[in-house]
């Protein structure tokens, strides 16, 4: 099976834009989860989605949103870019929901906020 | 809340020694305790997992214990090659239903 693809993998941006990040899991999973990765900070989780509703949300602002389509694909989008926002953001998939087998990652998105 | 802790942040050890990796979750719920790890610039990958209902998992050089009662889990390599230098994340699952993961443990094996 074909893994977990990001697009796109670098993204350059200045504060108060907003900007699409796109996910497409494993075939078969329905589970998709989105982190953001900071050096120090680890793997934050952002959200996660199954069957196109959102399952579970970490303690980020509501500038942070996503969706799911019927085809698995996800997206997240950030508003109103802050500095703070530049990271790696990971999505992951699996076979099941909340955190309860193993997670799939795909190579990231790097986004850098200028 | 859901917290996992990660000890140490840096380790290094020389070729051929054992290394070792703690995590301590607060979660009573928790019941899934994978471990990820991630060379520099790549994906984090899944390298060994454990549930709730087993103490110890092996493989190969790796191995994972767990000990539910003091809520802490520990990762085990032995032979170190330095192939093993990359970062190490623990995660465990929580009673809301996400993966809380560790900050990290960055590992080097010097030949």
């Amino acid at each position: 099976k074909a893994g977990v693809t990001q697009t796109p993998r670098y993204l350059i941006k200045t504060r108060g834009q907003q900007v699409t990040l796109s996910c497409s899991p494993i075939s078969g999973h329905r589970s998709v989860s989105w982190y953001q990765q900071t050096p120090g900070q680890g793997l934050q989780f952002l959200f996660e989605y199954f069957s196109e509703t959102q399952r579970n949300k970490g303690n980020f602002p509501g500038r942070f949103s996503g969706r799911q389509f019927s085809n698995s694909r996800s997206e997240m989008n950030v508003s109103t870019l802050e500095l703070g926002d530049s990271a790696l953001y990971l999505c992951a998939s699996s076979p099941a929901v909340g955190g309860t087998d193993t997670q799939y990652f795909g190579p990231g998105t790097r986004l850098t906020v200028l | 809340g859901e917290n996992v802790e990660q000890h140490p942040s840096t380790l290094s050890v020389q070729e051929g020694d054992s290394a070792v990796i703690k995590c301590t979750y607060s979660d009573s719920a928790s019941n899934y305790f994978p471990w990820y790890k991630q060379e520099l610039g790549k994906r984090p990958q899944l390298i060994i997992d454990i549930r709730s209902n087993v103490g110890e998992k092996k493989d190969q050089r790796i191995a994972v214990t767990l000990n539910k009662t003091a809520k802490h889990f520990s990762l085990h390599i032995t032979e170190t090659q330095p192939e093993d230098s990359a970062v190490y994340f623990c995660a465990a699952n929580t009673g809301f239903q996400k993966l809380v993961f560790g900050t990290g443990t960055r590992l080097l094996v010097s030949p």
